[in-house]
Formats: structure tokens, sequence, C-alpha cells
């Protein structure tokens, strides 16, 4: 069993709806990171987090760390959202990201 | 101006080929790294390094050898290539852990 757990493995959306990806992990972190990697291949870091909520644009990211789960949240999706969204744990007292094998975001027109 | 930069974008190699990649950034971040992506999109850390001493040395076969000459390059070098080291190769930096910034990726295939 992978450490760092998303769900769903695969999301397709209408344009406009608001949509929620998730991340559960089993090990004691520092910090969450969320990335979007678009079709092409390059990686983009949305979020770090270690507490709380953060918002960019349409883009918000919780996490609730005695839970040990994060949220991705899009508020009014829009085609160009379709990416792979991966969650990764920056592993506390290590130097290393553990990722999650990714949410394929499909969203349509 | 790119931040992390990793050169060649696409390489295709024969089998038992020896292959570098390298990367360079140039945002003063003191930690480098190297993650494979295999076919099913999985990142895993392979290496890092900071302040060009290495710290993380996963289980990586030892025909992979990073080289770091400064902080701001981290070089991949691959001896005797296998058809299962075709995978996409991120370079990244980061500020002590933070801000981590990603390459745009090496796609290597092994034929």
């Amino acid at each position: 069993k992978n450490e760092v757990e998303q769900s769903p493995q695969n999301l397709t959306a209408q344009e406009g709806e608001f949509i929620t990806i998730n991340c559960s992990y089993s090990v004691g972190i520092s910090a969450l990171h969320w990335l979007q990697q678009h079709p092409g291949g390059g990686i983009v870091s949305l979020f770090m987090l270690s507490s709380g909520k953060k918002k960019h644009g349409r883009l918000i990211a919780t996490i609730n760390i005695q839970e040990k789960h994060s949220s991705l949240h899009i508020t009014a999706s829009h085609p160009r959202d379709s990416a792979v969204y991966i969650c990764a744990v920056l592993i506390a007292n290590g130097n290393k990201l553990v990722f999650g094998a990714g949410t394929i975001l499909r969203v349509k027109s | 101006d790119t931040a992390v930069s990793q050169t060649p974008k696409y390489l295709v190699t024969q089998m038992g080929n020896d292959k570098s990649i390298k990367c360079e950034q140039n945002l003063g971040h003191d930690t480098m790294y190297w993650y494979k992506q295999d076919s099913k999109k999985f990142l895993k850390i392979m290496f890092s390094y900071n302040n060009k001493e290495l710290i993380i040395n996963e289980t990586v076969p030892n025909r992979f050898s990073p080289k770091s000459p400064d902080k701001a390059h981290l070089n991949l070098h691959i001896n005797s290539l296998e058809l299962g080291d075709s995978a996409v190769y991120f370079c990244a930096s980061s500020l002590s852990n933070y801000g981590y910034t990603f390459g745009s990726g090496t796609r290597l295939t092994v034929v």
C-alpha cells in the first residue's frame, strides 16, 4: 500500500462544475504539496500546505493534519484545468517527497 | 529565464549505451533532485543533493550516477542502458525542502 493515496483516480466533469480531489497519507509529514501535470508533461507546484487552507484563484487546498487528509478543490472548472493532479508529502525528518499516483481530470465543455 | 532547465528534452538510444541528462537551476536553491516517472505516471525520488552533497540515494541501480559540480547543477549519468530505464526523468530544486520547482522532464526511450 502506497504511503499516499489519492481519489478518484480518474475524474470527468462538465465545465463549471465544482471538483474535489482527495489525498490521504499514512506517515508523519512536515508539509503536503499539490502538483499539476499537463499533457506534454511539465509539473507545476500549485500549493504547499502544513496546516489550514490556501486559495489561489479558483483553486483551494485544505489539510487536516489530525486526520492525515488533504483536499484540492477547483471551483467553476474549465477545460484548461484538464491535467493530472498529484499529491505529494514531505516526510517528517526526511528530505524526500513521496507522491500519490495522481488524479487524471478531464473537464468537458 | 527558465528556472530549472534540463537537457535534452527527448533522448532515444539503444540498449547498452551510456547517456547523460543535465540539469541547471538559477533560483539560488540549495537542494536538487532527480525523480523518475514510470509509464503509469508514478513519480519516485531517485537522488537528492544539498549543497553538492548526496543526501538521498533511493534504491537505484548503480548504473545511475548523479554528479553535482556545484549547487546549481545536478547531472544524471546512466551506464549500460536497459529497456526498463525508459521513463520520464524530472529534475527539481528547492530551498531547504520548500518551494519545489520542477524541470520540464526528459523523456528517455531505450530501444
